[in-house]
């Protein structure tokens, strides 16, 4: 089955621990992206890549760290997390380097306390 | 400075009508839109899409229509139907060269359909 797999599904934090949320694609997508969504902020782009060892920021970077090291995998890190990254976290991977018709994983909703 | 716009956080619509969400944009740049479904606790999934070249695409109960001169576009649902009760998203987005600058989401309207 093609599809976006994200690992953990929930996670509870603290302060400055630093924490690393996986996301594979199976489909030998070139492109793949982080989004966070927020209550009456919609889906913000975090970082994006558009094929191995290519990432680029995308709206709110800040305090996010990507590698595209294989084609699958698509690991965001937060080094040192704060409360203002409480959020649902989804991966999306694309056939096209445009970005059209993602396939989104089922999310990480994250907590740091 | 928000380059997609979607007005309606929720919509609220009896089961057999028309649905209609709305979308705008600022950016003239966006040459490709798309509309995403989400329901709680899953990713959202593609739902349907309209190139700029054209001014409506259809797939079965759902129609998108792109008003490129007023930057306005619209989802039409009918009939309207329990299950498509969700978070709506408005996506566009442009190419730039063989960057991947990939989309830019409204912040969703939440349609509910009443039995």
């Amino acid at each position: 089955e093609a599809q976006v797999t994200q690992n953990p599904r929930y996670l509870i934090t603290v302060t400055g621990k630093k924490l690393t949320v996986t996301c594979s694609q199976n489909m030998n997508h070139e492109y793949m992206s982080w989004y966070r969504q927020d209550p009456g902020l919609g889906l913000r782009q975090i970082y994006y890549s558009m094929n191995v060892e290519v990432t680029d920021k995308g709206d709110v970077p800040e305090g996010y760290k990507v590698s595209r090291k294989e084609k699958r995998n698509f690991p965001l890190i937060l080094e040192s997390p704060s409360p203002n990254q409480t959020s649902l976290y989804f991966c999306a991977s694309s056939l096209y380097a445009q970005g059209i018709g993602y396939t989104f994983g089922s999310g990480t909703r994250l907590t740091v306390v | 400075d928000q380059q997609v716009k979607q007005n309606s956080p929720s919509l609220s619509v009896q089961e057999g009508r028309i649905s209609i969400l709305n979308c705008d944009y600022t950016n003239s740049m966006f040459d490709y839109f798309l509309w995403y479904k989400k329901y709680p606790a899953e990713g959202p999934t593609f739902l349907i899409s309209i190139s700029s070249i054209k001014d409506k695409n259809e797939d079965g109960r759902f129609t998108v229509f792109l008003n490129k001169s007023a930057k306005h576009l619209s989802l039409h649902i009918v009939p309207s139907q329990p299950g498509d009760s969700a978070v709506y998203f408005c996506a566009a987005s442009m190419y730039s060269g063989g960057g991947a600058d990939g989309l830019t989401f409204g912040k969703g309207t939440h349609l509910i359909i009443q039995p």
